[in-house]
């Protein structure tokens, strides 16, 4: 089963407005990663954030953590069309086991 | 640096045969992951390999297998292919898979289309 869920699956905004996904995880993870992918590209990465750390950012993304609730969140401030594509979370591996992708988020930003 | 490419970038095949996709990772890039995206199951692990040896393993049929080279380029095999093999298959490179340290660094992936 996957690790990570986003939510919402589709998201549509007004450019400059603010997009907000959330990311939420079944078991202990040593990070979590956030990342974008435009229509049938590859994945771009976009922050990581470890399990020790609450809040993280990154130019107009801001991040946070709360392992309590295992959730975390991705925030897009003053959004543009170009941030127009999928995002995804990741957990990260504990040793031996692998990056869990969740189903993605789809955001659309509209001029 | 130059990132990860993939090769080739589109391919069509017919059930039945076989196909090898290939990856080159970001020089220095010692570990190798591929991942299989389609719509309905979304970005599923595949396999990991690290220095030449396959470190994990996702739940795929063994008509998936994969291998990486010294120069820590890798491939991945599918033989017999079916209709549902068709997705973008999805390469990512990273120095080393150390627990809470490592970002991926994705190629731009093959898509696959199985006729």
């Amino acid at each position: 089963s996957q690790q990570g869920e986003e939510d919402p699956q589709a998201l549509s905004i007004q450019e400059g407005e603010n997009a907000t996904m959330n990311c939420s995880y079944k078991t202990s993870i040593n990070n979590l990663q956030w990342y974008r992918q435009n229509s049938g590209r590859g994945l771009v990465h976009l922050i990581l954030i470890r399990s020790n750390e609450r809040e993280k950012h990154s130019g107009r993304l801001r991040v946070t953590l709360d392992t309590s609730k295992k959730s975390s969140s991705l925030l897009i401030t003053a959004s543009r069309a170009a941030d127009t594509a999928s995002y995804f979370c990741a957990t990260g591996p504990n040793y031996g086991q692998n990056f869990v992708f969740g189903p993605g988020t789809r955001l659309s930003v509209l001029p | 640096k130059a990132g990860v490419t993939q090769t080739p970038r589109y391919l069509i095949k017919t059930r039945g045969q076989q196909v090898t996709l290939s990856c080159s990772p970001i020089s220095g890039h010692r570990s190798v992951s591929w991942y299989q995206q389609t719509p309905g199951q979304g970005l599923q692990f595949l396999f990991e390999y690290f220095s030449e040896t396959q470190r994990n393993k996702g739940n795929f049929p063994g008509r998936f297998s994969g291998r990486q080279f010294s120069n820590s380029r890798s491939e991945m095999n599918v033989s017999t292919l079916e209709l549902g093999d068709s997705a973008l298959y999805l390469c990512a490179s990273s120095l080393n898979m150390r627990q809470g340290e490592e970002t991926q660094y994705f190629g731009p992936g093959t898509r696959l289309l199985v006729l």
